[in-house]
Order: C-alpha cells, then sequence, then structure tokens
C-alpha cells in the first residue's frame, strides 16, 4: 500500500460537462475525507464519509457535487455541469479511528480545469 | 465563528535563522491543532499536532490557550524546510484550515 491514491491526477473539461474523481484510500482506513483547494487559499472541507455512510456535507458541496462510497473502500466525486468556478484542486485523505486519532493523510490531489 | 488565522502568505529567512510561522485560532471549545507540511510537487503530510507535544525535524509548537494561537517554531533554519506551512484546526473530524505560508530559506 503506497498510500491515499487519486485518479485522475489532471483533468481539463469544458464548461457544462460532468467529471468524476476517484480516490483510494490506504486499505483499513475507515473515514474517507474530501477537500477542495483554490489557490493561494488552505483546502476547505467538502465531505466525511465512516465506512460507507457519508456523515456530513459542507454547505460549499451544491446539488451539482455528490459523493459515494459504495463498499467503504473507493470513493468518488461527481460534479454535474461544471462552471468555472469549480477549478480547484480536489484532495481525498483518509484516517484510521483509534490509536492513531485524527491524523489524516492525503492524496496527490487532482486538479480541475474547467474551461 | 471556527477560523484559523495565519497571518503572514510568506516567510524569508536566512539559514541558520530562528523561524516562527503565525497560527492564530477561533474556536470556542477545547481545539485540537495539527501543522501541516507541503514540500514542492509532494502531497500534504502532517507535520506535528499539540496533543503529541513533540518536536519533528526540529519544529516545536506550543498550544497558548489565552492568546489562541499555536505557532510553528525552529530555532535553526535549513535549507530543506522551505516548503507550504498550513495551520489546521478539528474541532472533530474535519480539518479547518490557515490559508497558509510559505516559508523561504535562503541560503
Amino acid at each position: 500500500d503506497t498510500g491515499v491514491s487519486q485518479d485522475p491526477r489532471h483533468k481539463i473539461t469544458k464548461r457544462g460537462q460532468n467529471v468524476t474523481f476517484r480516490c483510494d484510500p490506504i486499505s483499513e482506513h475507515n473515514r474517507l475525507y474530501w477537500y477542495r483547494q483554490t489557490l493561494g487559499q488552505g483546502p476547505e472541507f467538502l465531505t466525511y464519509f465512516q465506512n460507507e455512510a457519508q456523515l456530513e456535507k459542507s454547505r460549499l458541496l451544491s446539488d451539482r457535487f455528490s459523493a459515494e462510497r459504495p463498499k467503504g473502500s473507493f470513493s468518488t466525486l461527481e460534479i454535474q455541469r461544471t462552471e468555472q468556478g469549480d477549478s480547484a484542486m480536489y484532495l481525498c485523505a483518509s484516517s484510521s479511528t483509534g490509536g492513531e486519532g485524527d491524523e489524516q493523510y492525503f492524496g496527490p490531489g487532482t486538479r480541475l480545469t474547467v474551461t | 465563528a471556527q477560523r484559523v488565522t495565519q497571518p503572514e502568505k510568506l516567510l524569508s529567512v536566512f539559514k541558520g535563522a530562528p523561524v516562527e510561522l503565525k497560527c492564530n485560532y477561533s474556536y470556542s471549545g477545547s481545539p485540537e491543532l495539527f501543522w501541516y507540511v507541503q514540500y514542492s510537487r509532494q502531497r500534504l503530510q502532517l507535520l506535528l499536532r499539540h496533543i503529541s507535544r513533540e518536536s519533528i525535524k526540529g519544529f516545536t509548537a506550543d498550544l497558548n490557550k489565552g492568546e489562541t494561537s499555536f505557532h510553528l517554531k525552529k530555532p535553526f533554519a535549513q535549507e530543506e524546510d522551505s516548503a507550504m506551512y498550513y495551520c489546521a484546526l478539528s474541532p472533530n473530524y474535519q480539518l479547518i484550515w490557515g490559508a497558509g505560508t510559505k516559508l523561504i530559506i535562503k541560503p
């Protein structure tokens, strides 16, 4: 296991198209998080899963955004009808409950450019 | 409101000089605070957390509840410390992040 992986690393799409990103967490981690980061800012929380249950969604996550984690392993983040304002780096992180507490391990991110 | 403020977007110091990266937070409960670092072309990684009270790569950070601060310090900067540093607050499971400080260590 080489850590959290994300696919694709880069995505260029035209406004109005749908895009889907994938995140594979560290295998024994039951918590998975999605963040969005724009230039010059820190990451902003989007949503959080514990196993397959989506427990929290940020108000940043409009109706065009949906995330799933169907079997409690990998997760997908879909953006429908993309807008130029969706251009950002989308980060996935995972963590375990218990002894290691809340250290979140991050993937390399997916950079989305909407033209 | 829960908020993390890093007042400096850029900090440039000479090698061997002391470094202090500032972080202030706004949170009414007992905060759990972290420093994450992102080296060039690498992913975000945890540097240290206040609860462990340890020194990592020569960096330390002390939680000051009176001043609501969690500044990151290192007595003697090294060139390999050049990176982007983020302070983050965890009120529950999510992280609330500052905007980050870019640290440049000049030779």
